[in-house]
């Protein structure tokens, strides 16, 4: 039962470009949500969060854009370096079972 | 460098040999967690200690078992590998659980054969 979903493996974006990576969860309890960045050989690494109270939060480069209604929420890599090439994952922690519920992951590639 | 700390990188098991992976934060972490990673499945969770003295099972803990020796560190042990087991695990901590953001180890890939 997956209650975060990312259903795009992979993503290819042109240098400069927007990249726009989306995450659907079924889960109406979850209250905050979290993408964190991959990189081959690495642990994930924690990019940016957002509280189901706000529908934007934006950090630099990176904004995150959540739609409660459609259970919806999407990362924005704006413009996107080839340094961002890595795997996104899309998480929400369950309160219930005091869990952390990740997303498959999307691979974006950022070509020069 | 602060952050955790987990061995081996790598590890080939035959069917049936047992081993234990290590891992220890120095952040001074209330909680900490074993993840896998399996192609097409993200991260799940397979145990967990919210504080030190305390274990409970995740989503998938069937085979593994685990230490929280004390605050810094917490192993996971596979008594009997199984194929089915080889994966990449991930060892992560937090201050305290849910909304905060976790810190992870670099990982242990793990092959059964």
């Amino acid at each position: 039962d997956q209650q975060v979903k990312q259903n795009s493996p992979s993503l290819s974006v042109q240098e400069g470009r927007i990249s726009i990576l989306n995450c659907d969860y079924t889960n109406s309890m979850f209250d905050y949500f979290l993408w964190y960045k991959k990189y081959p050989a690495e642990g994930p690494t924690f990019l940016i969060s957002i509280s189901s109270i706000k529908d934007k939060n934006e950090d630099g480069r990176f904004t995150v854009f959540l739609n409660k209604s459609a259970k919806h929420l999407s990362l924005h890599i704006v413009p996107s370096q080839p340094g961002d090439s890595a795997v996104y994952f899309c998480a929400a922690p369950d309160r219930g079972s005091n869990d952390m519920r990740f997303g498959a992951g999307t691979r974006l590639t950022v070509k020069p | 460098n602060a952050g955790v700390t987990q061995t081996p990188k790598f590890q080939v098991l035959k069917t049936g040999q047992s081993m234990t992976l290590q891992c220890a934060q120095d952040m001074n972490h209330n909680s900490m967690y074993w993840y896998r990673q399996d192609p097409g499945m993200g991260l799940r969770l397979i145990y967990y200690s919210a504080s030190e003295g305390t274990t409970d099972k995740g989503e998938v803990p069937n085979g593994y078992n685990v230490s929280r020796l004390n605050k810094r560190e917490f192993s996971l042990r596979l008594e009997s590998a199984a194929p089915s087991q080889t994966s990449v695990y991930f060892c992560a901590s937090t201050e305290r659980g849910g909304s905060y953001g976790y810190t992870f180890g670099s990982g242990t890939r793990l092959t059964v054969v």
